[in-house]
C-alpha cells in the first residue's frame, strides 16, 4: 500500500533554533517528492521539489534530503523564525499513472516560539 | 496576479441543503482537482478533471458532485448526501496530470471551510 508517513506529528522550538522533521514513504514506482508548508486557513506552497536522482535542494533557510533507497526525506530549517509556524507536508508522486497521483503525508505541525 | 482563487473562503450550510464552491484558475491549466482535508490527516482527493468536460472521481467522491465546462472553472457541489462535510476544501491546478519532475507540480488555491450547522 503506498503510505506516506511523517514525524514528528507536532514540533515546539524556540526561535532561532534548527529542526528537522522526517518523511518515510512506500510509494513505488517513485517519481518525485515535494515539501510544502501550509500556513493555517491557507493552501499548501510548495518549497521544494526532488527527482530520485537527487539527494538535496536547499531554498533560503529549508534544506530537503532523499534517500530514494530507503525511501526516507528530511527538511531541515536552519535559524527558525516566528513566520516559519505552519504544517509541514510531504507529498510523493508516483509515476506510470495517467494521473500522476499525489501521495500526502499528515503534515508535522510546527510552532515557534519568541 | 496569476493563481487559483476560491471562494467564498468561509462557508455555512444548514443540514440537507446542497451548496457550491468556486475554483478558477487564470495560469492556464489542463488539469484541476479538489482535496478534502480534516484535521490530523492528509489531503484526500474528491475529483479531477484533465480536461474540459471530462472529471474523474477520487478517493472520497461519495456525496460531491464537480463540472468543468470552461478550462479555468471547477466549481464543487456538496450535496446533501455528503454525511459528514464540515472540512476545508482545498482546490488545486497543474500543467498536466501524470508523472514527471515538475510538469505535475499542484499549485493550491487558499481554501474554502465549509461548516455544516
Amino acid at each position: 500500500k503506498n503510505q506516506v508517513e511523517q514525524s514528528p506529528q507536532s514540533l515546539i522550538i524556540l526561535e532561532g533554533k534548527n529542526c528537522t522533521l522526517q518523511c518515510n514513504y512506500t510509494v513505488s514506482p517513485f517519481s518525485n517528492l515535494r515539501w510544502y508548508k501550509q500556513d493555517t486557513g491557507r493552501g499548501p506552497v510548495s518549497l521544494t521539489i526532488m527527482t530520485f536522482s537527487e539527494n538535496t535542494k536547499s531554498n533560503g533557510r529549508y534544506t530537503a534530503t532523499l534517500d530514494a533507497d530507503t525511501k526516507q526525506s528530511s527538511l531541515h530549517i536552519t535559524a527558525s523564525q516566528l513566520s516559519d509556524s505552519a504544517s509541514y507536508i510531504c507529498v510523493v508522486s508516483g509515476r506510470g499513472s495517467t494521473l500522476g497521483r499525489l501521495y500526502f503525508g499528515r503534515g508535522t505541525q510546527l510552532t515557534v516560539w519568541p | 496576479d496569476g493563481g487559483i482563487t476560491q471562494s467564498p473562503k468561509y462557508l455555512f450550510r444548514k443540514e440537507g441543503q446542497n451548496v457550491t464552491l468556486s475554483c478558477e484558475q487564470n495560469l492556464n491549466h489542463d488539469a484541476m482537482y479538489w482535496y478534502r482535508q480534516d484535521p490530523g490527516q492528509g489531503l484526500r482527493l474528491i475529483y479531477y478533471s484533465q480536461i474540459v468536460n471530462d472529471f474523474q472521481k477520487g478517493d472520497i467522491a461519495e456525496g460531491y458532485s464537480v463540472s468543468r465546462e470552461k478550462k479555468e472553472s471547477f466549481p464543487l457541489t456538496v450535496t446533501s448526501a455528503q454525511k459528514n462535510p464540515t472540512a476545508f476544501y482545498l482546490c488545486a491546478s497543474s500543467n498536466r496530470v501524470g508523472g514527471g519532475t515538475g510538469s505535475n507540480e499542484q499549485f493550491f488555491g487558499p481554501g474554502t471551510r465549509l461548516t455544516v450547522l
